[in-house]
């Protein structure tokens, strides 16, 4: 059974740092790109990062690029997400989601709340 | 950046209703595009991938349709469990963009 499960997430002041983890199972981790996701508390859905699955292929979208790293262990089976310089506005849960070759999304964690707050 | 156009934003329907969603991109996206159901305090539900691909599992009242610019999501039959949140997603280039979300609610 495929499982991802997002942790790290938690209250931070503004310009501070988290570090969220996605832990995958049940897949062959290192033959799948993986993106984050996040949801502003009542908003919609923004994508925020993607990486290929040996990491040759980054992308970060405009509101956290210079900010939020990317990053992944296929040895250890888990993909990260350092964010640094944390605004007001970076408040959301944040999942990690599986990417095949044809669907953007088809597993996705539970979400991790990421609260940025004095 | 491709910009993605949900309507409506909010739909009222019955059970057993055919319910339609549509979503318009800024620019042609090809077939590059997905949905997702979420309900409130879970994480979206991969609907239909490649604009009209059935998710494995996923009952056969949804369909997708649409290539290019224009593209709809239709529920076939309402049933009490499809009341939730739905979003286009598209993933022709980045920076990947989703709609900003359609609720159907119960009329």
């Amino acid at each position: 059974e495929v499982q991802l499960v997002e942790s790290g997430g938690g209250l931070v002041k503004p310009g501070g740092s988290l570090r969220l983890s996605c832990a995958a199972s049940g897949f062959t981790f290192s033959s799948y790109s993986m993106n984050w996701v996040r949801q502003a508390p009542g908003k919609g859905l923004e994508w925020v990062s993607s990486i290929s699955s040996s990491s040759s292929y980054i992308y970060y979208a405009d509101s956290v690029k210079g900010r939020f790293t990317i990053s992944r262990d296929n040895a250890k089976n888990s993909l990260y997400l350092q964010m640094n310089s944390l605004r007001a506005e970076d408040t959301a849960v944040y999942y990690c989601a599986r990417e095949s070759n044809i669907t953007p999304g088809d597993y996705w964690g539970q979400g991790t709340l990421v609260t940025v707050s004095s | 950046d491709i910009q993605m156009t949900q309507s409506p934003s909010t739909l009222s329907a019955s059970v057993g209703d055919r319910v339609t969603i549509t979503c318009r991109a800024s620019q042609s996206i090809s077939s590059w595009l997905a949905w997702y159901q979420q309900k409130p305090g879970k994480a979206p539900k991969l609907l239909i991938y490649k604009a009209s691909s059935l998710e494995s599992g996923v009952p056969s009242r949804f369909s997708g349709s649409g290539s290019g610019t224009e593209f709809t999501l239709t529920i076939s039959s309402l049933q009490p469990d499809d009341f939730a949140t739905y979003y286009c997603q598209q993933y022709n280039s980045y920076p990947w963009a989703f709609g900003q979300g359609t609720k159907v609610e119960i009329k």
